[in-house]
């Protein structure tokens, strides 16, 4: 399989805590997204990361990304109870031109107010 | 402008029937993609297209699975002779052309097969 696995499965933390979720792949990336999903229905496009990029920054969110050790992490400060939500890695393989994501499972947020 | 959207929202079928899945990309986006999340699951890949074209079906679970798209934007998902574990939340997601761009999802259909 060349899904994406996410680590922990499960956080919870209270707000204004930070929240630090790490994914591992196995493919060769040609970029690393990062997606939110309420209530197991749409996903939403939070973050993407380039193979040749370390390190990158969108609000209370930080990403960031080896590619020799094949992980990523994301980091999302300053917690909110909103956060609460499933965030998942997706990783873009080099060897395809078509786009094709592969997921991980996911790991499951809840901030407590 | 408007996201992806899909419809039904929620399909409840008995098994042995067939059921359609339809999704409308964002407009001018070539690419389209369906996925299946089965519950507490990450995302399963099932089909891509560009534009009309399907150059990957390598995702669908069985010949019971089939989908089309039509002048470059709607795509319609059909599953024949439908099976409990088709039950899944099935989602659409379309990126401005083919490659590595960002996925745009839309809301999902919710199938439960009794």
């Amino acid at each position: 399989s060349q899904q994406g696995e996410e680590d922990p499965q499960a956080l919870s933390i209270q707000e204004g805590e930070n929240a630090t979720m790490n994914c591992s792949y196995k493919t060769s990336i040609n970029n690393l997204q990062w997606y939110r999903q309420n209530s197991g229905r749409g996903l939403v496009h939070l973050i993407l990361i380039r193979s040749n990029e370390r390190e990158k920054h969108s609000g209370r969110l930080r990403v960031t990304l080896d590619t020799s050790k094949k992980s990523s992490s994301l980091l999302i400060t300053a917690s909110r109870a909103a956060d609460t939500a499933s965030y998942f890695c997706a990783a873009s393989d080099r060897g395809s031109t078509l786009g094709r994501l592969y997921f991980g499972r996911g790991t499951q947020l809840t901030v407590w107010p | 402008g408007a996201g992806v959207s899909q419809s039904p929202s929620n399909k409840v079928t008995e098994k042995g029937k067939d059921v359609e899945l339809r999704c409308d990309p964002i407009s001018g986006h070539t690419a389209l993609y369906w996925y299946r999340q089965s519950l507490g699951q990450g995302l399963e890949f099932l089909i891509y297209f560009q534009g009309n074209s399907a150059p990957d079906k390598s995702g669908l679970p069985s010949d019971r699975f089939s989908a089309e798209r039509t002048g470059g934007s709607v795509s319609t998902l059909t599953i024949q002779r439908t099976q409990q574990e088709d039950s899944a939340v099935y989602l659409c997601a379309s990126s401005p052309k083919t490659g590595t761009d960002t996925q745009y999802f839309g809301p999902g259909t919710r199938l439960t097969v009794l």
